[in-house]
Formats: structure tokens, sequence, C-alpha cells
């Protein structure tokens, strides 16, 4: 899998939209793209995948650029809830294994 | 509520002790994980098991031992651990094809917090 960076931390406030980067220079044509988090001391949860085209669900939106080695998750209206770890994790299509980084600690300030 | 159920959810156990973590998925997947968290690292994988078969061994220690009754159920046994395996230990499930095709994201259960004295 291709190795990820991210920032170590981001404050956002309550209601604006939160910007989280990831860095994927060496991600391969069959890898996707996942962001989940990771609300303190519980599960992780999944957010969003994609491949190259942007994507968007009810929680969340991804955008990677063209040549794909970065991405953005956008939180459209973060609220306090949102504070959590981003991981965001490069994965090829053939194997069904997650190596997750460090993440992005996303504080969302009232 | 992520349809996979871990437990208990809190464990406290000796070095000589043994227990053993369950783990349950009611989502009908065909793949299960064992992950473990320790403070401030990041997940680390240890077990992948497919259609009941393990596929992966992520160079975990023989103290902690897998297994797949059925594509339902995951456990990891614990026998003679060390504090520094003191983690938080998640399971979680994925339905995966069996040859190319699109793969699906994990669901992950809410863990079990595993203090080794």
């Amino acid at each position: 899998d291709a190795k990820t960076t991210q920032p170590t931390s981001m404050d956002c406030a309550e209601g604006r939209a939160a910007n989280l980067p990831c860095n994927h220079s060496t991600i391969s044509g069959n890898e996707y793209v996942y962001w989940y988090r990771q609300i303190h001391s519980q599960g992780p949860q999944y957010i969003i995948h994609g491949l190259k085209n942007n994507e968007t669900n009810e929680m969340a939106s991804l955008i990677i650029t063209e040549d794909r080695k970065s991405s953005t998750l956008i939180l459209p209206h973060a609220t306090l809830r949102d504070t959590a770890v981003y991981y965001c994790i490069v994965r090829e299509d053939n194997f069904n294994k997650f190596y997750f980084g460090s993440g992005t600690k996303l504080n969302v300030k009232p | 509520e992520t349809g996979v159920t871990q437990t208990p959810r809190h464990l406290v156990m000796g070095m000589t002790n043994k227990k053993s973590l369950k783990c349950e998925q009611h989502l009908g997947h065909n793949a299960m994980y064992w992950y473990k968290q320790s403070a401030k690292k990041p997940l680390e994988l240890m077990f992948v098991y497919n259609f009941k078969e393990q596929t992966e061994n992520n160079s975990v220690p023989s103290r902690f031992s897998p297994e797949c009754p059925n594509s339902s159920h995951l456990f990891l046994h614990l026998h003679t651990l060390q504090p520094e395996d003191s983690a938080l230990y998640l399971c979680a499930s994925s339905q995966e094809w069996l040859a190319g095709g699109r793969r699906n994201e994990q669901f992950f259960g809410p863990g079990t917090r595993l203090t080794v004295l």
C-alpha cells in the first residue's frame, strides 16, 4: 500500500467546513483512497472512498486531484461531534487489508 | 451500532491467565479482522480471515491465537500475555469479492480494552 501523509492536527470552528488534506504521492493506478475516523476509544468509522472521481455522501465529500497524488476530505458543516482522528488510507483493489497511519486529530471548537 | 459486536468490552488479566475475546458480525460478511491499537500508536492489523481461512498473520506473537469457526464469529485466544500487550483490540468485518471487483469498507466493533497486569 502507498504511504500517506497527513497533518498531525487541525482546528475547525463549529459550523464551518473542515478540509482535511492527505498526500499519497506514490499511489498506484489500482489503489483506492479511503477515509475513516475514530472518535476517542471507539472503533473506526467508515466515511467515504474513491478511485479518481470526486465522491460525495451524506457524511462528507472527497476531492481527489487529477494526478491522484493527494486528496481532501471535506466535512461541509463541522459539529462538535466531528471531533475525532481522521485516517486517510490507500488500498490496492485486490487486497482487503487496511494499514492505518497516525491520522489527523480534528478539533472542532465552539 | 455497526453490526459488529465484541465481548467483553473491558478485560483485566494477569500474565499467567488464559482468556478469549469474542467478535460477532450480523452483516453477512465473509471476511473478518483483528486489529490492535496501543496507546498513542496507529492501528495495527493482526489477522485476516477470508471465508473462514486465515490469509494474513502480520508477525503476531504466538501468545495470540485466532479462531474463526464460521463466517460470523471470530475469537482471539490470549495466554501468557505481557504488560505491553495492554491495548484496545478491535474486530472488523467486510464483504469481499473472490477476484477483482469492488472492495467494500470494513465495519468495526467497539473494541475490547485489555489490561495485562
